[in-house]
């Protein structure tokens, strides 16, 4: 069984500093996607950002960045320039290609300081 | 980007009744929907896949006599939550699959938040 896990509960930066979330999962496919997904206050779940493991090139999405480790089964997320609206709740989570459902990792609270 | 609509956003009833909760893609067609269930500080538990036009799928441990689901359409679902009793109190989640071209992503409503008294 798929299996994702954030290893940190909770990080804190600094406002215009950069942050790294950490989240590893474990699969014995070879193609699958991967998303980090924020929940902020409003416990709206947003998709961040998306990576599709065939594809060797680390997905960007403004100042959302994630570094794709696939042998060593590694997803950090790279927020840079952190604002106050990134406080929130960030989940990995990991799908199969072939299948429908998420496989979620426990979540880690971001805090921004001013 | 895709929205899926989640009504209502928060409810609260008497220990007995029946609560439902509906789903709805408001730009996409969804065979697939999802129904989380999530507690404070918590991560995403999935509860059950609603396929349109057939039965939910349920996870293990998930009682499907407590938590009636209905997939009528391509674009709404809704999760019945009967006989609730205080414990049932949480906030539920439903997601949409978008499938259109390559995207697969999954699209999550704005959440119920339930309080049973």
């Amino acid at each position: 069984a798929q299996t994702v896990t954030q290893s940190q509960p909770e990080m804190s930066v600094q406002e215009a500093e950069t942050v790294t979330l950490s989240c590893t999962y474990d699969t014995s496919e070879s193609d699958y996607y991967l998303f980090w997904y924020k929940q902020p206050p409003s416990r709206q779940m947003i998709l961040v950002i998306r990576q599709e493991a065939y594809k060797q090139q680390n997905a960007t999405e403004n100042r959302f960045s994630v570094n794709f480790q696939k042998a060593a089964k590694s997803f950090s997320l790279k927020i840079s320039d952190s604002q106050r609206g990134d406080a929130a709740m960030y989940f990995c989570a990991y799908r199969t290609t072939s299948g429908s459902r998420l496989t979620f990792g426990e979540g880690t609270q971001l805090t921004v300081n001013p | 980007g895709a929205v899926v609509s989640q009504h209502p956003s928060w409810v609260i009833c008497k220990s007995g009744t029946s609560v439902k909760i509906e789903c709805r893609s408001l730009d996409f067609q969804a065979t697939t929907m999802f129904w989380y269930r999530q507690f404070p500080k918590q991560s995403l538990m999935l509860m059950a896949t609603s396929n349109e036009g057939s039965k939910a799928t349920y996870e293990q441990g998930v009682e499907k006599d407590k938590f009636l689901i209905n997939h009528a359409s391509l674009t709404l679902s809704t999760l019945t939550v009967t006989s609730a009793h205080p414990e049932d109190s949480s906030f539920y989640i439903c997601s949409a699959r978008d499938h259109r071209l390559a995207k697969n992503i999954q699209y999550f409503g704005a959440g119920t938040r339930l309080s049973v008294l």
